[in-house]
């Protein structure tokens, strides 16, 4: 079945860049994910890419999509602690178009 | 604001007495789902209403179900809750099943905890 790989953990220094990379096996997916979770909350979409794009920039995240190796990253800019949460890929398989979720990679910002 | 809310917050539930998690839209969606969530996991799909087609997934045990008795509200209830069901309850809803450039709402979740 479709599945979501990611990095359990990353750590980054307040302002630096951070990268959250995710693999995914379903190439049939139209558009893919990243959503934030903070401590006790459900998931707040943070933003998309649909499958024909490379490369998606909102203000201090860009999004990479590599669809030959079935990659997806999330860069942030200039990282603040209030970007300390957990990260989610999430990918739209065909059928139901359910969202199929990774693990989730845990970003701690320090000073 | 158009949200989706999820009532209660926290729910403490004795081994084997049944619950009901609820949950309701202002958004008018068509599609609304159950994730169960546990601790450092990826949030797992239960089952999704499209419309009044109820869509369970293969592995969701028995003792789970859900109700959808109007466009708003979806409820989700587990008949003997055990241990193992001890984790957060996310609903989301999405406009269609494409879930598109607004991907899913989701809600705050529910944590269940269950002694």
């Amino acid at each position: 079945g479709e599945d979501v790989e990611q990095s359990l953990f990353l750590s980054v220094r307040e302002g630096d860049s951070s990268v959250i990379n995710c693999t995914y096996t379903d190439s049939s997916s139209t558009y893919l994910y990243w959503y934030k979770q903070e401590p006790g909350a459900g998931l707040q979409l943070l933003t998309y890419i649909f499958s024909n794009m490379d490369m998606k920039q909102d203000q201090r995240l860009t999004v990479l999509l590599n669809k030959k190796d079935k990659h997806l990253s999330l860069r942030i800019a200039d990282t603040q602690t209030g970007d300390s949460a957990i990260y989610f890929c999430a990918d739209s398989s065909g059928g139901y178009n359910k969202l199929i979720f990774g693990a989730g990679t845990r970003l701690a910002v320090h000073p | 604001d158009a949200m989706v809310i999820q009532n209660p917050r926290y729910q403490v539930t004795q081994f084997g007495k049944p619950v009901t998690l609820s949950c309701s839209q202002t958004l008018n969606h068509n599609v609304m789902y159950w994730y169960q969530q546990k601790s450092s996991q990826a949030p797992k799909l239960l089952f999704h209403y499209y419309d009044k087609d109820f869509n369970n997934e293969a592995d969701t045990p028995d003792n789970f179900q859900s109700r959808r008795p109007n466009t708003s509200f979806c409820f989700l209830d587990i008949r003997s809750p055990g241990l193992g069901d001890a984790a957060m309850y996310l609903c989301a809803t999405s406009r269609d099943r494409t879930g598109g450039v607004s991907g899913y709402t989701f809600g705050s979740g529910t944590r269940l905890t269950v002694v």
